[in-house]
């Protein structure tokens, strides 16, 4: 069975750019989460969407932001980057309904922004 | 609000060692625990988790126990490999909420033959 999918792989862009990043989910998964793991800042919840609908954010500003697509797939979009958006930024998915919530993690985007 | 505590790294050990990395948490409600590992240029993996207090998750070697009276749920594992450096997470998620993962800072393993 595939696992999570991110595209694409690395990114390379300049400040005030806008940029978007894809997440496909485990079959059958319908949550997908968004994280970003900044240098020196750890691991930090961004987003989460479930059923195609943004069900909540973390401390980011509205400049990030995303949608899920009727096959669960989704999207990262973040306009007007700054140098410090520059991280590797995870998705992840997770099986509707479970009591259990493990969360299953793609390999990640790298954004560099100079 | 809910947050995680993780032990500064790096931890640097020779092989065979036993290791512990140390992991408490504050939360509300019933937290679901975890560890999460991450090899060089690489996402996350699951590396074991438990639900409910006094569960034990095993995984390769590794084990935690979740331990509601000390908040804690540390890592151990009684005889390191060099395939097993790696950056290790320990987090929390509350069930029946957001089910959003809050990690703690990661702790840095590097393991010498």
């Amino acid at each position: 069975e595939a696992g999570v999918t991110q595209s694409p792989t690395h990114l390379i862009k300049t400040r005030g750019q806008q940029v978007t990043l894809r997440c496909s989910p485990i079959s059958g998964h319908t949550s997908v989460y968004w994280y970003q793991q900044a240098l020196g800042l750890g691991l930090q919840f961004l987003l989460w969407y479930d059923e195609g609908e943004e069900r909540n954010r973390g401390n980011f500003p509205p400049r990030f932001s995303g949608r899920q697509f009727p096959n669960y797939s989704s999207e990262l979009n973040v306009n007007a980057l700054e140098l410090e958006d520059s991280a590797l930024y995870l998705c992840a998915s997770i099986l509707g309904g479970t009591i259990y919530n493990e969360q299953f993690f793609g390999p990640g985007t790298r954004l560099t922004v100079l | 609000g809910n947050s995680v505590t993780q032990m500064e790294g790096p931890v640097t050990l020779s092989e065979e060692a036993f290791l512990t990395i140390n992991c408490t948490y504050t939360a509300t409600g019933y937290p679901s625990l975890f560890w999460y590992v991450q090899y060089p240029g690489e996402g996350l993996q699951l590396l074991l988790k438990a639900t409910k207090a006094d569960d034990k998750g095993s995984n390769k070697g590794f084990e935690a126990t979740y331990r509601k009276e000390t908040t804690s749920f540390h890592l151990e594992k009684g005889s390191v490999q060099v395939s097993d450096s790696a950056v290790y997470f320990c987090a929390l998620s509350e069930r029946g909420a957001t089910n959003k993962l809050i990690f703690g800072t990661g702790t840095l393993l590097a393991v010498q033959p």
